[in-house]
């Protein structure tokens, strides 16, 4: 069973405008989500974080929201750039620190000129 | 500051056959975890290494094993390959006593069974 799930497989925006992505999870004792983009023939890469005990985290264009009550995050890209275009996966982190990372099957971001 | 380096990029093998790929960690990284990434799915968690000993797996057969080398590089090794082991393996490190909690990945190894 999916304990991290990004039910979009894809998403068009236009650019300049905002770019919502958003994951759902099942387990409660997660203490860390984290987003990570990634281009074709490349590694995922960090993107952004938050922590459970948050409800909200901003970085530059990206900010992520925490909705604990409904085991919910989402992802805001403002304004949208065409170089966002990527896939975007949810990660969730289990057992603490040393933690593995659980993954989203991802959602394919386009943002066209 | 060389990041996560892995070898090869890419792999063919056939089914039945054993193969063997490489993971450098991030310089002043020491914990190495790996990744399967089938086709339309997300990364799945398959071990974590540190201090050359497997401290975590995930829910992945014998098949699969690793090594931890004195200079924090490792090995994934897949036995008795099956078609459904294609997919692209991904390498990601860490510094066990950062307080940072995001690993950084490599480009992975793309693995084809025929």
């Amino acid at each position: 069973d999916q304990q991290v799930k990004q039910n979009s497989p894809s998403l068009s925006v236009q650019e300049g405008r905002i770019s919502i992505l958003n994951c759902d999870y099942t387990n409660s004792m997660f203490d860390y989500f984290l987003w990570y983009k990634k281009y074709p023939a490349e590694g995922p890469t960090f993107l952004i974080s938050i922590s459970s005990i948050k409800d909200k985290n901003e970085d530059g264009r990206f900010t992520v929201f925490l909705n604990k009550s409904a085991k919910h995050l989402s992802l805001h890209i403002v304004p949208s750039q065409p170089g966002d275009s990527a896939v975007y996966f949810c990660a969730a982190r289990a057992g603490g620190s040393q933690g593995n990372l659980i993954f989203g099957k991802g959602t394919k971001l386009s943002v066209k000129p | 500051d060389a990041g996560v380096t892995q070898s090869p990029t890419h792999l063919i093998k056939t089914r039945g056959q054993q193969v063997t790929l490489r993971c450098s960690p991030k310089s002043g990284h020491d914990t190495v975890s790996w990744y399967q990434q089938a086709l339309g799915q997300g990364p799945q968690f398959i071990f974590q290494y540190y201090e050359e000993e497997e401290r975590q797996r995930g829910n992945f057969p014998d098949r699969f094993s690793g090594h931890q080398f004195p200079n924090y590089s490792s090995e994934l090794n897949v036995n008795a390959l099956l078609l459904g082991d294609s997919a692209l393996y991904l390498c990601a490190s860490r510094w066990r006593a950062s307080t940072a909690h995001e690993q950084f990945f490599g480009p992975g190894t793309r693995l084809t069974v025929l």
